[in-house]
């Protein structure tokens, strides 16, 4: 089975950094995903890590280390809209498992 | 690209009723779609992966008698949920996913909440 550990929550203020860790437990391993999900919407995808390293899209940024079973999300420049709660998740075949989220809040 | 709609959006039931929710790829062709669960500031579940032709394949622990899936054509699943009871009230999100080269992305529906009294 897999299983995705990630803190469950992060508060900082606008124009700040930060980072969500996510460490995975899974047998067979098909990249690490990144989702964003508003109160009540649907999640949507951010990123998604198959080889180990940085990948950067605008002011978030995604890295994996499969060797430490290991990922993060970067948040840059935060913005009030950025409060949301944020997935990782693995992949195995075609299907998702997703970790318990990290609610992030923006303050001014 | 890549939009999956929901319908209903929100929908009351009362206890012992069945509820069927749409999910469609509106447009592109999805062979595959799947359905998760969600409880309030919990994670995604995933329920069931929706194969478009073939029967659905459940997750351990959801019963397939009661949440009833079909995938008729490759642009349309639907999930009914049967003899709905409280503890079904839950929002219910589908999804279809996209293999492209590298990228391992899945495209989600709006979600459906579902209250059941």
């Amino acid at each position: 089975g897999q299983s995705l550990e990630q803190p469950s929550e992060v508060t900082a203020v606008e124009g700040a950094i930060v980072q969500i860790n996510c460490t995975y437990q899974t047998s067979g391993f098909y990249g690490l995903s990144w989702y964003q999900q508003h109160d009540g919407g649907a999640p949507t995808f951010l990123s998604y890590n198959a080889l180990d390293g940085l990948e950067e899209t605008g002011r978030f940024s995604s890295f994996l280390s499969r060797s430490d079973s290991y990922g993060y999300l970067l948040l840059q420049e935060l913005q009030m809209k950025d409060s949301a709660s944020y997935f990782c998740a693995v992949g195995q075949g075609n299907k998702l498992t997703f970790g318990g989220g990290t609610r992030v809040l923006v303050k001014p | 690209g890549a939009v999956v709609s929901q319908h209903p959006s929100w929908v009351i039931c009362k206890s012992g009723t069945s509820v069927k929710i749409e999910c469609r790829s509106l447009d592109f062709q999805a062979t595959t779609m799947f359905w998760y669960r969600q409880f309030p500031k919990q994670s995604l579940m995933l329920m069931a992966t929706s194969n478009e032709g073939s029967k659905a394949t459940y997750e351990q622990g959801v019963e397939k008698d009661k949440f009833l899936i079909n995938h008729a054509s490759l642009t349309l699943s639907t999930l009914t949920v049967t003899s709905a009871h409280p503890e079904d009230s839950s929002f219910y999100i589908c999804s279809a996913s996209l293999l492209t080269g590298q990228s391992y992305e899945q495209y989600f529906g709006p979600g459906t909440r579902l209250t059941v009294t």
